[in-house]
């Protein structure tokens, strides 16, 4: 029940092309959903995060959708660039209420984007 | 300036041996993690501090100690070491909180045991 199932594992597009990734869970007391980029050497960082209270969220060219009643969430990049290329995490948590809550992540399996120019 | 650091950036070494991580963050945060991303860059907590307080201490071989020396530093250990355990290991940190979530990571330590 802790599982985040990510998928695809790679995803090829051309350049302005619309990528997609997938994630499904099955715990309904996550309620924290972020999604991290991660470069070849580097270490993740966060691109977008969602709570449960909105269905979408937009930033830039970067926007989650999240469907509570299906248990997914899935991360559109519009208009993708070349510099896109990386691999992305989604992760969710659950928030406790209190200083108890220890921020623990359960990643998904990670998608290897590659967009071509 | 870089907000969470970790030496050494490579390590090789050979089975048996006893090696340690080291992490620093400037962030002025109260959280920090290890994280294992295996060779197919699968992502798993391995341990939390908060404060110098263990919070979390997922299912990991014992031969793995995590140590914080104080709130800005969390240093890992690892004693007899198997190939298995070659990895990129991570260290992240997070403002400790109830509306915080952003956890901030290091660069990665990539472990490989001969």
């Amino acid at each position: 029940q802790q599982q985040v199932k990510q998928s695809p594992q790679s995803l090829i597009v051309q350049k302005g092309g619309i990528s997609i990734i997938n994630c499904a869970y099955e715990n309904t007391a996550f309620d924290y959903f972020p999604w991290y980029q991660q470069f070849p050497g580097k270490g993740p960082a966060l691109l977008i995060a969602i709570r449960p209270d909105v269905s979408e969220k937009k930033e830039g060219r970067f926007t989650i959708s999240f469907n509570k009643s299906a248990k997914q969430f899935s991360l559109h990049i519009m208009d993708s660039q070349p510099g896109d290329s990386a691999t992305y995490f989604c992760a969710a948590s659950v928030r406790k209420p209190d200083s108890s809550n220890t921020g623990k992540l359960i990643f998904g399996q990670g998608t290897t984007l590659q967009v071509k120019p | 300036d870089t907000a969470v650091s970790q030496t050494p950036k490579y390590l090789v070494t050979q089975m048996g041996n006893d090696k340690s991580i080291k992490c620093e963050q400037n962030l002025g945060h109260d959280t920090m993690y290890w994280y294992k991303q295996d060779s197919k860059k699968f992502l798993k907590i391995m341990f939390s501090y908060n404060n110098k307080e263990l919070i979390i201490n997922e299912t990991v071989p014992n031969r793995f100690s995590p140590k914080s020396p104080d709130k800005a530093h969390l240093n890992l250990h690892i004693n007899s070491l198997e190939l298995g355990d070659s990895a990129v290991y991570f260290c992240a940190s997070r403002r400790a909180g109830v509306r915080t979530d952003t956890q901030y990571f290091g660069p990665g330590t990539r472990l490989t045991v001969l």
